[in-house]
């Protein structure tokens, strides 16, 4: 079945260094989601990608998704405490519209201030 | 409501006891979708529906696991004869739609507790 691997497992930064998370599909996506789950959260709609190549920001943070739609990562410019959480993609194979979303394990980001 | 509700928020069960979970999604929300986020904080989609009718059920237990979305109530989960590694925070979320470009709209979650 589809696999959606993301990397790093955790990250530790200082405040204001940056941050990055790769997500890697095992078969091409017709689309990707990033979530951001806080401590004892649920997960929160940050973005979707759509399109090759797609880079999106969104104030400090950037996203991308590849030329061949497999790979997606999330850029975090000086990162800030209020970042901290877990940060996980989703990906949607291409022909299954919008469901299953398959979620990678997520990257846990801390922030030392 | 403008968010997804999900209750309770805690349930503690005996192993082999049953467990029901609810959720309202937001209104006008076609979608429903059940996760289940173990400790390691890996989400496995359970199953999901459009309006009162399953739409994808493949990541569904077959022998413990039911789910409904009845017409005017709370969708609901059920695991019957509950076991250890059921323990888990159980997610549901809401879409307008499966189209491109559509969020899923998570609720607070029920976390459960197998003893």
């Amino acid at each position: 079945g589809q696999q959606v691997m993301q990397i790093p497992q955790y990250q530790h930064v200082q405040e204001g260094e940056d941050f990055t998370t790769y997500c890697n599909s095992s078969t091409t996506l017709s689309n990707i989601q990033w979530y951001k789950q806080r401590p004892g959260g649920h997960p929160v709609f940050l973005i979707q990608l759509v399109k090759s190549g797609e880079v999106k920001k969104q104030k400090r943070l950037t996203f991308q998704f590849g030329e061949a739609k497999k790979n997606s990562s999330l850029h975090i410019t000086a990162t800030q405490t209020t970042d901290v959480g877990t940060y996980f993609c989703a990906g949607t194979r291409i022909g299954s519209g919008n469901t299953p979303l398959v979620f990678g394990k997520g990257t846990r980001l801390s922030v030392i201030a | 409501g403008e968010e997804v509700a999900q209750t309770p928020k805690h349930l503690v069960r005996g192993e082999g006891q049953k467990a029901k979970l609810y959720c309202a999604p937001i209104k006008g929300h076609s979608y429903v979708f059940w996760y289940q986020q173990v400790l390691k904080n890996e989400f496995k989609f359970l199953i999901s529906f459009q309006n009162e009718n399953v739409f994808d059920e493949t990541g569904m237990p077959k022998e413990r696991f039911s789910a409904k979305c009845l017409p005017n109530s709370p969708c609901s989960l059920e695991i019957q004869a509950t076991k250890l590694e059921d323990s888990a925070v159980y997610f549901c979320a809401s879409s307008q739609s499966t189209g491109p470009g559509q969020p899923q709209h998570f609720g607070d979650g029920t976390r459960l507790s197998i003893l």
